[in-house]
């Protein structure tokens, strides 16, 4: 079935780096774009980005213009997100989701989400 | 960018029905019909189900509608169910291809 894995949960120091990967199965990975998310504890939903998996061609949120780098490995189905200079406030549970309907900006398969834990 | 502006909260009884607004600007929501919705339940993914405004995926009850006019979206939960208490959250296209979420309303189903 179509499906999106994430990797594993991470701690992370104070102004370390932090690599997530979402590898897709079950479906044509360079017929979709990629977005990635975040959400903190018992907050809303953040827009980080998206990756064109057929290109590479990347947009960030301006908040995260300089300090994400979204890529993809086509080979391998994968796509990641890398987010540098880690703060506490980046400590946040992170999804990758797939967009469904070509140009719709909707959701239709979500990763079960990477713990991002960032503390001294 | 500042997220789209949903009630925090919103609350009714089962068998009625319940709206949640969506405020944008025409920047976002008043410039493009790519408003989706998802709803979350606690400790898990969010699920798409209203896309371009008012389209639902298949498998998502037809309890569930959307609507838009000018700058805000709506959506509703008609016919409540204990099972529609979760979270849900607004998204919708901006400008330059960006996205933009709301900050999430909790229905609670009394």
């Amino acid at each position: 079935q179509v499906q999106l894995v994430q990797s594993g949960a991470e701690v992370k120091k104070p102004g370390a780096s932090v690599k997530v990967s979402c590898k897709a199965s079950g479906y044509t990975f360079t017929g979709h774009y990629i977005y990635w998310v975040r959400q903190a504890p018992g907050q809303g939903i953040e827009w980080m980005g998206w990756i064109n998996t057929n290109d590479g061609d990347t947009n960030y949120a301006q908040k995260f213009q300089g300090w994400v780098t979204m890529t993809r490995d086509t080979s391998i189905s994968t796509a990641y997100m890398e987010l540098k200079r880690l703060t506490s406030d980046d400590t946040a549970m992170y999804f990758c989701a797939r967009v469904g309907v070509v140009g719709s900006r909707a959701f239709d398969v979500w990763g079960q989400g990477t713990m991002v834990t960032v503390s001294s | 960018q500042s997220a789209l502006t949903q009630p925090p909260s919103a609350s009714g009884s089962p068998g009625q029905s319940v709206t949640i607004s969506c405020t944008g600007t025409s920047s976002d929501v008043g410039a493009y019909n790519y408003v989706s919705w998802y709803q979350q339940h606690p400790g898990k993914v969010p699920k798409l189900i209203i896309y371009e405004v008012s389209q639902r995926p298949s498998g998502v009850p037809g309890r569930f509608s959307g609507s838009k006019s000018g700058n805000t979206a709506s959506l509703t939960v008609s016919g409540l169910q204990a099972e529609d208490e979760a979270n849900y959250y607004c998204s919708s296209s901006a400008v330059n291809y960006k996205l933009i979420f709301g900050g999430g309303t909790k229905l609670t189903v009394l």
